[in-house]
């Protein structure tokens, strides 16, 4: 079994739509979560912390069950610059980032 | 969050030679970087971790006598892929701690 776990999509959405995208994870001794993005043939970018309470940007809702040990991403009002693959990472502390393989967003006009 | 360069951004090379990549953190001392392998359509793997001053610590399944690691200084690691085979190809990714990790632009190798 992977260590993180994400379905690949693609998923197709129109402008203005709602997606969320779901990880799951398999060492319940793991501290800290992260969603970044990846742009095609570019590095990943921090798009934002995930928290037990729940943390919301803007557009974007993440959510950590630890009891589950699953991650969500939620992004509302789908723009076509959220075009991207969604990478869920987990790390035990400073080093040891696992990724999942990513989930493929296209938001089209 | 952290600056991270790396050089090249991309590389061509023949199979056999040598590639050396190089992962600079521009705006702080890093004591530890990490180098990722990503090949197309897969997750980035770690391939080791880079500490400044001592010898890497490498991921199971990686040979270290084929990929080089240098942290000579506190803003500099290199990766060397050691006669390299197509088999190499891919995009290497260097990152550094700073509360998550930042990632530099990547480096794309195409072995012929």
């Amino acid at each position: 079994r992977k260590e993180v776990e994400q379905d690949p999509g693609p998923f197709n959405v129109p402008e203005g739509a709602t997606v969320a995208f779901n990880c799951t994870y398999s060492n319940s001794a793991s501290q800290s979560f992260f969603w970044y993005r990846q742009d095609c043939r570019k590095e990943p970018k921090l798009l934002m912390s995930v928290y037990s309470s729940g943390n919301e940007d803007g557009r974007f809702t993440a959510q950590l069950n630890r009891a589950s040990q699953y991650i969500s991403l939620l992004i509302r009002d789908s723009k076509l610059s959220d075009s991207a693959t969604y990478l869920c990472v987990v790390t035990g502390g400073r080093s040891k980032m696992r990724f999942g393989a990513g989930t493929r967003l296209t938001v089209k006009p | 969050g952290a600056v991270v360069s790396q050089h090249p951004s991309w590389v061509i090379c023949k199979s056999g030679t040598s590639v050396k990549i190089e992962c600079r953190s521009l705006d702080f001392q890093a004591t530890t970087m990490f180098w990722y392998r990503q090949f197309p359509k897969q997750s980035l793997m770690l391939m080791a971790t880079s500490n400044e001053g001592s010898k890497a610590t490498y991921e199971q399944g990686v040979e270290k006598d084929k990929f080089l690691i240098n942290h000579a200084s506190l803003t500099l690691s290199t990766l060397t892929v050691t006669s390299a085979h197509p088999e190499d190809s891919s995009f290497y990714i260097c990152s550094t701690w700073g509360g998550t990790q930042y990632f530099g632009p990547g480096t794309r190798l195409t072995v012929l």
